[in-house]
């Protein structure tokens, strides 16, 4: 069974704050992506990576990065938090050359105050 | 517009009836087509993916027309377990990695 795993399901950060979420997985899967899920939105993509050390952006990279130092460990950090992404994250992989199941993390909720 | 859309519900239906959403995507060049899965507070899984000549798993019916660019979901016999969000995707002509995901259908079955 595939897993991915992610390093908080809560946290509460406060506006500025460095934040950085982890995402964890074991399948040997090259490609892997974080996403925000909002009311009425959908899951929207942030960034996404193909490969260790390659990264693209998404649909709404502003105010992200990432890091892809492993092939199992993806990272999303946020350099200043702000209000507005107050979010739920999710991470997910597929393995490469996939074009229809992405694999799921099951999610953090994140609050900035 | 979005490029995948769908009704947000929530659709009320008693346990045993058939239910059916639809999905209406922008892009006529879009190849691949599925149906996920979000139960509350829980990830997305792939439910089906929807082909070309339609595809069948159990109580559920995935159909694709591609002239009028939109993917139904029918559920037939609806069971209390079936209450979740039902997520239309589309693959992103951008690059083969990308899904692009509707903002989900929500399904509740009452007894």
């Amino acid at each position: 069974d595939v897993k991915v795993t992610q390093s908080s399901r809560y946290l509460v950060k406060r506006t500025g704050e460095k934040v950085f979420l982890e995402c964890v997985q074991d399948m040997d899967h090259e490609n892997m992506f974080w996403y925000r899920q909002d009311p009425g939105l959908g899951l929207r993509l942030i960034y996404f990576s193909y490969d260790v050390k390659m990264k693209e952006k998404g649909d709404i990279p502003e105010g992200y990065s990432v890091s892809r130092e492993k092939k199992e460990r993806f990272s999303l950090i946020l350099e200043s938090a702000s209000t507005n992404q107050t979010s739920m994250y999710l991470c997910a992989s597929s393995p490469a050359g996939s074009t229809d199941t992405q694999y799921f993390g099951p999610g953090t909720r994140l609050t900035v105050l | 517009r979005k490029e995948v859309e769908q009704d947000p519900g929530p659709f009320n239906v008693p346990e045993g009836a058939t239910v059916a959403f639809n999905c209406t995507y922008s892009n006529s060049a879009s190849q691949s087509f599925f149906w996920y899965r979000q139960d509350c507070r829980k990830e997305p899984k792939l439910l089906m993916s929807v082909y070309s000549s339609g595809n069948e798993d159990g109580r559920f019916t995935a159909q694709l027309n591609r002239a009028s660019q939109y993917i139904s979901l029918l559920i037939r016999d609806s069971k209390l377990s079936d209450s979740a969000t039902y997520l239309c995707v589309v693959n992103s002509m951008d690059s083969s990695y990308k899904l692009i995901f509707g903002s989900g259908t929500r399904l509740l079955v009452r007894p």
